[in-house]
């Protein structure tokens, strides 16, 4: 079993929905990341965070530590959203990562 | 502003060629990082270097070698490439070390094909 677990693996979805891409892991963490990975291939770091919830812009990113879950909710999806979607936690020294959720989202 | 820069982004070798990655950072940060990337599974690190002069292994540090040369630039040489590893190589720096929750920014990688 993967430490970290993404679902879904794939998501497609029609401009202007919501869509949620959820995490679970079965370390102990201090710290939960979600990032983005482009088609091009470049990966940006979208949030980092050990409780609660974070905001930016449209995108929403949640944790529930008792149940080692986070997710992260896009809002008025747009094509340009379409990316693979990382999580990963800190679990002592090291960053484990999921092997991420492709979205695509069509117009 | 540049971020993380690694060179080349794509690269083929034949099998027990060597080759050396680079990376640079202007950010000032102290930590760098080597991961790879292999379809259907999560990046894996490499090698780590928490501060200049400093390099541990990672996860999946057989075969490769790095160099902290300074606080900008970190390096991944393979000795005699193998096809198994070729990947998607993606170097990464952040302000503190592995122990510390700060963001990590990464590099556009390197495609590396090897034959």
């Amino acid at each position: 079993k993967n430490e970290v677990e993404q679902s879904p693996q794939n998501l497609t979805a029609q401009e202007g929905e919501f869509i949620t891409i959820n995490c679970s892991y079965s370390v102990g963490i201090s710290a939960l990341h979600w990032l983005q990975q482009h088609p091009g291939g470049g990966i940006v770091s979208l949030f980092m965070l050990s409780s609660g919830k974070k905001k930016h812009g449209r995108l929403i990113a949640t944790i529930n530590i008792q149940e080692k879950h986070s997710s992260l909710h896009i809002t008025a999806s747009h094509p340009r959203d379409s990316a693979v979607y990382i999580c990963a936690v800190r679990d002592t020294d090291k960053l484990i990562f999921g092997t991420g959720t492709r979205l695509q989202v069509f117009p | 502003n540049a971020g993380v820069t690694q060179t080349p982004k794509f690269q083929v070798l034949k099998t027990g060629q060597s080759m050396t990655l680079q990376c640079a950072q202007d950010m000032n940060h102290n930590s760098m990082y080597w991961y790879r990337q292999d379809p259907g599974m999560g990046l894996r690190l490499i090698y780590y270097s928490a501060s200049e002069g400093t390099t541990d292994k990672g996860e999946v540090p057989n075969g490769y070698n790095v160099s902290r040369l300074n606080k900008r630039e970190f390096s991944l040489r393979l000795e005699s490439a193998a096809p198994s590893q070729t990947s998607v190589y993606f170097c990464a720096s952040s302000e503190a070390g592995l122990g510390g929750d700060q963001p990590q920014h990464f590099g556009d990688g390197t495609r590396l094909s090897i034959l």
